[in-house]
């Protein structure tokens, strides 16, 4: 019963340093996605994956890289980490049928200094 | 681009009272979600609404999909402190591409005991 399990929870990075944010999904879903949340600016859209093998850029791409690994796993990868990549992210999968919900995972909070 | 507006933005309320807030669009939506968020958490599923006028309870909670399918809202009854977090409403137009899922900014719910 996990649903969308994102790992790191925590990180710390300095500029210029690389990582990458896993997630996975055990709901045999579809759609995957990326988001970002910052205060004032609600949740942004930074990647999506349709299916297993496609990815498709969203709202604030710049910066960032992501891997459809597996019909269950989605990374997102910054490959060389600036401040303005401060935030918090969310992985979040779509059921994809008539009766659309999107679940979240839980996090993860990114410092970089 | 789509947007949506939530409102209020934030509120302060007494333990017991009731809560209504909203969200309204100038586009059509094909689903409404609502979710909380905890400090710290990731969003969570509260109702998915799916159809015009339809009016879905979950609890103390209540949402309604608004029969101009540009609006929905969200009533909470007798409030208790946990019900403490940061609600949000989200809207799917299935006439877009897979990433066309838009996110109200949140309304914020503070509760005195």
């Amino acid at each position: 019963n996990a649903g969308v399990t994102q790992t790191p929870k925590f990180q710390v990075l300095k500029t210029g340093q690389s990582m990458t944010l896993q997630c996975a999904q055990d709901m045999n879903h579809n759609s995957m996605y990326w988001y970002r949340q910052d205060p004032g600016m609600g949740l942004r859209l930074i990647y999506y994956s349709a299916s297993e093998g496609t990815t498709d850029k969203g709202e604030v791409p710049n910066g960032y890289n992501v891997s459809r690994l597996n019909k269950r796993e989605f990374s997102l990868r910054l490959e060389s980490a600036a401040p303005s990549q401060t935030s918090v992210y969310f992985c979040a999968s779509r059921t994809g049928s008539n009766n659309e919900k999107l679940f979240f995972g839980s996090g993860t909070q990114l410092s970089v200094l | 681009g789509q947007q949506l507006n939530q409102s209020p933005q934030s509120m302060f309320i007494q333990e017991g009272e009731d809560v209504s807030m909203n969200c309204t669009s100038s586009s059509i939506f094909n689903t409404w979600l609502w979710y909380k968020q905890d400090p710290g958490e990731g969003p969570v599923l509260l109702i998915a609404l799916y159809k015009a006028g339809e009016l879905t309870s979950n609890g103390r909670l209540t949402a309604q999909f608004g029969i101009t399918r540009k609006d929905s809202f969200l009533n909470i009854s007798a409030s208790i402190p946990s019900d403490v977090g940061i609600y949000f409403c989200a809207g799917f137009n299935y006439g877009g591409s897979q990433g066309n899922l838009i996110f109200g900014k949140g309304t914020k719910l503070s509760v005195k005991p």
